[in-house]
């Protein structure tokens, strides 16, 4: 059973233009949470996620950040428009629907705007 | 929302010694508190977690402490080796469904000294 899985492991954008993460979870889990690390930081909470359903994005910021979690498919977080201070780690984890089994963590995209 | 603080943030500490991290959380409904190591540009990964029905848990070198009435718990590392070396995170969540969904500290970077 592959872990969480995120790609790219390292992206580069130009400000002004769009940042697409992916994540697939793991394999039987049905909810994914993205967070972001600042570096220096501890992970801030953005985005809650159950298939085609966003159940709590109260940590993403209103403009430019979307994420989605399609039927089929990975995880996107998208950043539109992208500025200096969007540079960052940013991890996915997944759950399964199981209430009594941790949140398992992918390895992180590591954004770099430049 | 949930509000964890985490002290010390850098710790240093001779090989074989202990080393104790604490954190505090504000949100009496927390009921789920997981411990992650990070090594440089790695995920964050669980090393030991504690539900709100346990005040405390070991699993070999390592213990978590939990104190609901007065909101706080704590890491406990005894012998500690170099290979500990890492940022070590304390994080809060209500568990649930949503146990995926964590408030972190802000880390604390610890160096044990061979």
């Amino acid at each position: 059973n592959a872990g969480v899985m995120q790609n790219p492991r390292h992206l580069v954008r130009r400000r002004g233009q769009e940042a697409r993460l992916r994540c697939s979870p793991m394999k039987g889990h049905s909810h994914v949470y993205w967070y972001r690390q600042l570096p220096e930081e501890g992970l801030k909470f953005m985005v809650y996620l159950q298939k085609e359903n966003i159940i709590d994005e109260s940590g993403m910021p209103k403009e430019r950040f979307s994420a989605e979690f399609p039927k089929e498919g990975p995880s996107i977080l998208r950043i539109q428009q992208v500025v200096r201070g969007d540079s960052a780690a940013y991890f996915c984890a997944s759950s399964p629907p199981s209430v009594s089994t941790e949140a398992f963590f992918g390895q992180g995209t590591r954004l770099t705007v430049v | 929302g949930e509000n964890v603080e985490q002290h010390p943030s850098t710790l240093s500490v001779q090989e074989g010694d202990s080393a104790v991290i604490k954190c505090t959380y504000s949100d009496s409904a927390s009921n789920y508190f997981p411990w992650y190591k990070q090594e440089l540009g790695k995920r964050p990964q669980l090393i030991i977690d504690i539900r709100s029905n346990v005040g405390e848990k070991k699993d070999q070198r390592i213990a978590v402490t939990l104190n609901k009435t007065a909101k706080h718990f704590s890491l406990h590392i005894t012998e500690t080796q170099p290979e500990d070396s890492a940022v070590y995170f304390c994080a809060a969540s209500i568990g649930g469904s949503t146990l995926g969904r964590l408030y972190f500290g802000r880390g604390t970077q610890l160096t044990v000294w061979p």
